[in-house]
């Protein structure tokens, strides 16, 4: 059975204090690995999309990166309005994507 | 680009009326819409799968006469909560994925339901 599980269930960040989320999987076959940001009473927002381990994305303070078991989303010195739940998504060949639980990030300032 | 919008954001009503909900891709065509159901501080739950022009695919557990799903067009699909009971409040998002294949699924706002 297709499986994504996520790491730490919840984080609390100083300002500025650096960090990683873990996003574990075990699919069949893996089309494509998603992240989202979803803030409270919001629909997911979307991040990057992974295909191939050792395949990287950035974007302002997030890096996501994969290998053949898991992805990490990186967060370098982070700031309050990072705070929210961030959720990884699996994509298998000829089904639909599956999701993991998701993380909630707090960031105190 | 990629934006999904719902409607609407939110709606109360009495227990045995029917709700329908709107999801709209504004800004490209989607071969393929989804709908979620999210509980409290849980992920997402796929409900079902539509597809423009055929009915829809529903996950196990999910009542399709409860839940009916119309795919209209390559912009639009409803969701009606048939029947509705408290039991069925909870927070509805959509996604679309454009035509094509490898790209992710792009998420409404979600609409909250609230059964009286």
């Amino acid at each position: 059975e297709d499986q994504v599980t996520q790491s730490p269930e919840a984080l609390r960040l100083q300002e500025g204090e650096s960090s990683s989320l873990n996003c574990s999987y075990t699919v069949s076959g893996l089309r494509g690995l998603f992240w989202y940001r979803q803030d409270p009473g919001k629909g997911p927002e979307f991040l990057f999309t992974l295909y191939s381990a050792g395949e990287e994305k950035e974007k302002e303070r997030l890096k996501a990166t994969l290998t053949k078991k898991e992805s990490f989303l990186h967060i370098t010195a982070p700031k309050p309005e990072d705070s929210a739940t961030y959720l990884c998504a699996v994509q298998v060949y000829g089904q639909n994507f599956v999701f993991g639980p998701g993380t909630r990030l707090s960031v105190l300032p | 680009g990629a934006v999904v919008s719902q409607h609407p954001s939110w709606v109360i009503c009495k227990s045995g009326t029917s709700v329908k909900i709107e999801c709209r891709s504004l800004d490209f065509q989607a071969t393929t819409m989804f709908w979620y159901r999210q509980f409290p501080k849980q992920s997402l739950m796929l409900m079902a799968t539509s597809n423009e022009g055929s009915k829809a695919t529903y996950e196990q557990g999910v009542e399709k006469d409860k839940f009916l799903i119309n795919h209209a067009s390559l912009t639009l699909s409803t969701l009606t909560v048939t029947s509705a009971h408290p039991e069925d409040s909870s927070f509805y998002i959509c996604s679309a994925a454009p035509a094509g294949g490898r790209e992710t699924q792009y998420f409404g706002p979600g609409t909250r339901l609230l059964v009286l």
